[in-house]
Order: C-alpha cells, then sequence, then structure tokens
C-alpha cells in the first residue's frame, strides 16, 4: 500500500542535542511538506520541497533544517536552536498537479519531547 | 495576514445532526478544506470547496460562500467514531500553501 512512513512515532532528547525526523513516501509525490502541531493551534508549516534538491522555508523555519537528495525522502532535523521543539510534527505530500484541490496526505506524526 | 477562525469544541448527540463553522480573513485563495484528525493521528482529508455551495460526500458535506467570508462542515447521523477535530484550511493563490485554522474539537455523547 501506499503512503507516507514517519520516524520514530515518539522521540525523546536532551537540551542541546540535535534530532532528525524521517520521512519516507512511496506515492510518487513530487511535493512534501514538515508541518509542526501545537495543542490548541493549527498546523504550521515549517519546510517544504517541490523537487529534489529544492526546499524552500515556511512561516516557522527557525531552528529547523530538511534536506531533499531523494524524492521519496524528506527528513526533517530539529536543532539546538529550536527554543521549544516539544510538539507534534506532521510529515506530508502531495502531487503538484493537484496542488489546487487542497489534498495533502499526511504520515502519522513523530511526537518529540524534549527533557 | 490571513487568518481562520473556528470553534474549539463543539458536543453533539449520537444520530444527531451537526455543523462546523469557519471563517476567514484573507487577501485571496483557491478553495477550502476540510480535514478530520483523531487523537495522536493524522489528519486525513475529508472535503474541498474550490468554488461557491455545497458539497456532498455521504454523511458529509462542506459548504463555502466567498461573499460572506464563511464555510462549513456538516456532518449527519453522528456516529461515534466521528469524535475527533476537525481543521479548516485555505489553499492560498500566491504559492498554494495551505493556511489552518486551529481546529474543531467535536464531541459526540451516546
Amino acid at each position: 500500500d501506499g503512503g507516507i512512513t514517519q520516524s520514530p512515532k515518539y522521540l525523546f532528547r536532551k537540551e542541546g542535542q540535535n534530532v532528525t525526523l524521517s520521512c519516507e513516501q512511496n506515492l510518487n509525490h513530487d511535493a512534501m511538506y514538515w508541518y509542526r502541531q501545537d495543542p490548541g493551534q493549527g498546523l504550521r508549516l515549517i519546510y517544504y520541497s517541490q523537487i529534489v534538491n529544492d526546499f524552500q522555508k515556511g512561516d516557522i523555519a527557525e531552528g529547523y533544517s530538511v534536506s531533499r537528495e531523494k524524492k521519496e525522502s524528506f527528513p526533517l532535523t530539529v536543532t539546538s536552536a529550536q527554543k521549544n521543539p516539544t510538539a507534534f510534527y506532521l510529515c506530508a505530500s502531495r502531487e503538484l498537479d493537484r496542488v489546487n484541490t487542497g489534498e495533502l496526505f499526511f504520515g502519522e506524526g513523530s511526537r518529540l519531547t524534549v527533557l | 495576514g490571513q487568518s481562520l477562525e473556528q470553534p474549539s469544541e463543539v458536543t453533539a448527540v449520537e444520530g444527531a445532526i451537526v455543523q462546523i463553522n469557519c471563517t476567514y480573513q484573507t487577501s485571496g485563495f483557491y478553495g477550502l478544506s476540510w480535514y478530520q484528525q483523531h487523537d495522536g493521528g493524522a489528519p486525513t482529508f475529508l472535503s474541498y470547496n474550490g468554488l461557491d455551495g455545497l458539497e456532498e460526500t455521504g454523511r458529509f458535506s462542506s459548504f463555502l460562500s466567498r461573499s460572506d467570508s464563511y464555510g462549513y462542515l456538516l456532518l449527519q447521523e453522528l456516529q461515534m467514531k466521528d469524535s475527533a477535530s476537525y481543521f479548516c484550511a485555505l489553499t492560498m493563490d500566491s504559492n498554494y500553501q495551505l493556511i489552518w485554522g486551529a481546529g474543531t474539537k467535536l464531541i459526540i455523547k451516546p
């Protein structure tokens, strides 16, 4: 079955450590996205990529980094510069020729807790 | 800037009908989407309104009125499994990115 796989599902980090969240999709989608979700808030865009080896900052990119070396993979690194990294992180993808349909496909999320 | 407003929580009875409203302020967008998210899970796409009017998909319907800057999601024949958070989101015409509301938690009582 096609879909998006995020790992790990739960992650604990000490302050000052970088962590990398994995996102892999086998939907053959060109565009991939990372969102952050905090309780009682909507999703906020961290980074997105529409093509391999290219990515753009979203609304809250500070303290995060990404790479897009392969079409199916879009890992997110939460660096020690991120002041409040405890959150639920969601990876999503979609076909570029369907960007005006409002439909994104999401992974199951990764919950990061900083101790 | 752009913003979307939704009620934070709505309570309804199993078998009933419930409407979740979404009002917005934005300069330009392609359409309004609705997503469902169960606790701890992934958001799943429910519907999209690119034009004004009503879109029906089974027990769920969605409505958009650009003149009123308003949309809603209508859920009929409520089932306990419909207990979840529901998000509205606009696809912006500047860059095709989605701007999200804060979500409405739907509580269903037997």
